[in-house]
C-alpha cells in the first residue's frame, strides 16, 4: 500500500499567517492526491482534488501543488475558521490511503 | 441537494455482526462509485471500501478484507456495508462517501458510530 507521510503533525499558526503543510508519497502518485478539512466531530470537507484544483465552494486563500511523491496545502492567510484538522489523500491506487492529519492550531 | 444518511451503528460483542446502510438522495446515485471510510475515537481518516457505480468492482482495506462486504441497490439507492467477525479495533465512525470525477471524495454523510467492546 501506498504510504502518505504529512509534516508536522501539528502546527501552531496565527490569524492571518501563510502556512504549509507538506505530504510525502512513499512511491509516485502522478496528481492522484486531495486535500480535505476536518473540524472537531464534524465530517471532512474536500478543499483540494487532482493535487491543486481547488474544489468549487473552498475559500482561494487554500492552495495545494505537487505531482510525483511531493505535495504541499498552503493556505495564504489563516482565518480563525481555519484551525482544524489537515488530511491528505491518495487515488492513485486502490488501497486508498489517507496521511495521518496535521492539526493546525491557534 | 447531496443527502448521505447512515444509519445501522451500535454497539456489539466481538466476533458478531452488523451491517451499514447508506440512503443517498438528491444525485444520480447509480452514477457514482461510493466508498466507506472511518475513524476511530481520536485517529485519524482510514478508507475501509469502495464500489463501483454499477456494483461491479469492490475494493477492501487489507484490515477488514475477508471480513467486511460493501455492496449498493441503486434501485433503492443504497449503500451497504455488511461487517462480520468485528473487532475491537474496529470501533469507529463510519462515514459513507460519494466519489466524484477529479479524484475527490466530494460528499459525506454524517456517520454512523460502531463500538466494538465485550
Amino acid at each position: 500500500a501506498i504510504q502518505l507521510t504529512q509534516s508536522p503533525s501539528s502546527l501552531s499558526a496565527s490569524v492571518g499567517d501563510r502556512v504549509t503543510i507538506t505530504c510525502r508519497a512513499s512511491q509516485g502518485i502522478r496528481t492522484a492526491l486531495a486535500w480535505y478539512q476536518q473540524m472537531p466531530g464534524k465530517a471532512p470537507k474536500v478543499l483540494i482534488y487532482d493535487a491543486s484544483s481547488l474544489e468549487g465552494d473552498m475559500p482561494s486563500r487554500f492552495s495545494g501543488s505537487g505531482s510525483g511523491t511531493e505535495f504541499t496545502l498552503t493556505i495564504s492567510s489563516l482565518q480563525p475558521e481555519d484551525f482544524a484538522t489537515y488530511y491528505c489523500q491518495q487515488f492513485n491506487s486502490y488501497p486508498i490511503t489517507f496521511g495521518q492529519g496535521t492539526r493546525l492550531e491557534i | 441537494q447531496v443527502q448521505l444518511v447512515e444509519s445501522g451503528g451500535g454497539v456489539v460483542h466481538p466476533g458478531r455482526s452488523l451491517k451499514l446502510s447508506c440512503a443517498a438522495s438528491g444525485f444520480t446515485f447509480s452514477s457514482y462509485p461510493m466508498h466507506w471510510v472511518r475513524q476511530a475515537p481520536g485517529k485519524g481518516l482510514e478508507w475501509v471500501a469502495a464500489i463501483s457505480f454499477d456494483g461491479s468492482n469492490k475494493y477492501y482495506a487489507d484490515s477488514v478484507k475477508g471480513r467486511f462486504t460493501i455492496s449498493r441497490d441503486n434501485s433503492k439507492n443504497q449503500l451497504y456495508l455488511q461487517m462480520n467477525t468485528l473487532r475491537v479495533e474496529d470501533t469507529a465512525v463510519y462515514y459513507c462517501v460519494r466519489e466524484r470525477s477529479g479524484w475527490k471524495l466530494d460528499s459525506w454523510g454524517q456517520g454512523t458510530p460502531v463500538t466494538v467492546s465485550s
